[in-house]
């Protein structure tokens, strides 16, 4: 298993320019999630998704849109991106809920270095 | 918004001695689990204590909750360079859950 991989692992863009990050996981989770994070700071969520064409907004989800047209897969998209988006972005799955809480456990792509100039 | 709060931000031993850094949270909380991050790297799982329960062990991890404080802890023994990283609390609500932003733990040779 290939657990979570992110395409790409690096981006430069300019302000303006547009670009979808993808996520896939092959563990079969029912929920799939994005976050940002900052230096010297934790991840915010920015939109997560409980299951295959829903999606649902995180703490930060301005400027970002997403889709999860695939179960295995979930894109994030910049339309027009800006300075302030410059960021390392986690993709995460979990299971789901009903474990008694097992399923909580999220399980991390190696992120995606974003700059933009 | 935060949820779980470390402490120390920061914290520095030697190799061999324990580390124990703090989370604090403000809501009820399902459970609470507890992340590590190598530099440039995800996160990756290390632990989970579910609400009814007050002390779990893993290795050499031990966590505690005491959800009467809204508190827990993660006690790492004997650390070693490996250990070397950010550790972060998370607590689960609906849904997702709620990172908070971590304390960075260096281990010296």
């Amino acid at each position: 298993n290939a657990g979570v991989t992110q395409t790409p692992k690096f981006r430069v863009l300019k302000t303006g320019q547009s670009m979808t990050l993808l996520c896939a996981q092959d563990m079969n989770h029912e929920y799939m999630y994005w976050y940002r994070q900052d230096p010297g700071m934790g991840l915010r969520l920015i939109h997560y998704s409980v299951g295959e064409g829903t999606t649902a907004k995180g703490e930060v989800p301005d400027g970002y849109n997403v889709s999860r047209l695939k179960k295995q897969n979930f894109l994030l998209g910049l339309e027009s991106a800006a300075p302030s988006q410059t960021s390392v972005y986690f993709c995460a799955s979990s299971l789901h809920r009903g474990l008694a809480g097992e399923g909580d456990t999220q399980y991390f792509g190696p992120g995606t270095r974003l700059t933009v100039l | 918004s935060q949820q779980g709060e470390e402490d120390p931000q920061a914290l520095s031993i030697q190799e061999g001695e324990n580390a124990t850094m703090n989370c604090s949270y403000k809501t009820s909380i399902n459970n609470l689990q507890w992340y590590r991050q190598n530099s440039g790297r995800g996160l990756v799982h290390l632990i989970l204590i579910r609400s009814n329960e007050r002390e779990k062990h893993s290795g050499r991890l031990r966590v505690t909750l005491d959800t009467s404080k809204k508190s827990s802890s993660l006690l790492i023994t004997a650390s070693r360079a490996a250990d070397t990283a950010s550790y972060f609390c998370a607590t689960g609500g609906a849904q997702k859950l709620v990172f908070g932003q971590g304390t960075r733990l260096t281990i010296n040779p």
